[in-house]
């Protein structure tokens, strides 16, 4: 099983529905836990952090599932503007701390 | 807000050139990291620096080099280019974690992440 998998996608999703995706992990050592959003031929972009409790960010609302092992990021009614790559990110502890991302789940908005 | 800037948007370089990307922070982050980013690989940590002078090998370090003279400036040398490094390098800065030394166990190293603009190295 891959450190971190996220489904690539694309999810074409109409304007105004809600979408949601997850990211697994498998160790089950992480400790952090985040959301980034990148544009085609842009940089990756903080979107969120994923804290235990879960948190929202207006339309944005990230979860997670220490017991499966997962995160989720739920976009309410999307905008266009939402097409983007989702990347998450997870901060596995141990001997060599390190962060691991997925290659990112590609959404698409359709008008 | 947080400002990373890398020193080239596009570059074209020749087999065998010494290759130098440049990265520069402005937020006094004590930690910067060089990624790469291919298609269906997606990021890739190359090396990363904890303090100045500091340097450790993230997951595929061969062919490359780093330099960290000064805090805000994380430099990235490929010594001999070849056309296998052609792809997108992504630098980035985070602060730091719940303790100042990144060797206590509460360290939290790279969290929340800031990333430059990326350089679009092509190597013929």
């Amino acid at each position: 099983r891959k450190e971190v998998e996220q489904d690539p996608g694309p999810f074409n999703v109409p304007e105004g529905a809600t979408v949601a995706f997850n990211c697994t992990y498998s160790n089950s050592a992480s400790q952090s836990f985040f959301w980034y959003r990148q544009d085609c031929r842009k940089e990756p972009k903080l979107l969120m952090s994923v804290y235990s409790s879960g948190n929202e960010d207006g339309r944005f609302t990230a979860q997670l599932n220490r017991a499966s092992q997962y995160i989720s990021l739920l976009i309410r009614d999307s905008k266009l503007s939402d097409s983007a790559t989702y990347l998450c990110a997870v901060n596995i502890r141990g001997r060599d701390d390190k962060i691991i991302f997925g290659k990112g789940t590609r959404l698409h908005i359709l008008p | 807000d947080v400002k990373v800037t890398q020193s080239s948007r596009y570059l074209v370089k020749r087999t065998g050139e010494k290759v130098f990307l440049e990265c520069v922070q402005d937020m006094d982050h004590e930690n910067m990291f060089w990624y790469r980013q291919d298609p269906g690989l997606g990021l890739r940590l190359i090396y990363f620096s904890y303090d100045v002078k500091m340097k450790e090998k993230g997951d595929i370090p061969e062919g490359y080099s780093v330099s960290r003279e000064k805090k805000e400036r994380f430099s990235l040398i490929l010594e001999s280019a070849s056309t296998n490094q052609t792809s997108m390098y992504l630098c980035a800065s985070f602060a730091g974690g719940l303790a100042a030394s990144p060797r206590s166990p509460s360290y939290i190293r790279g969290g929340e992440q800031y990333f430059g603009p990326g350089t679009r190295l092509t190597v013929t």
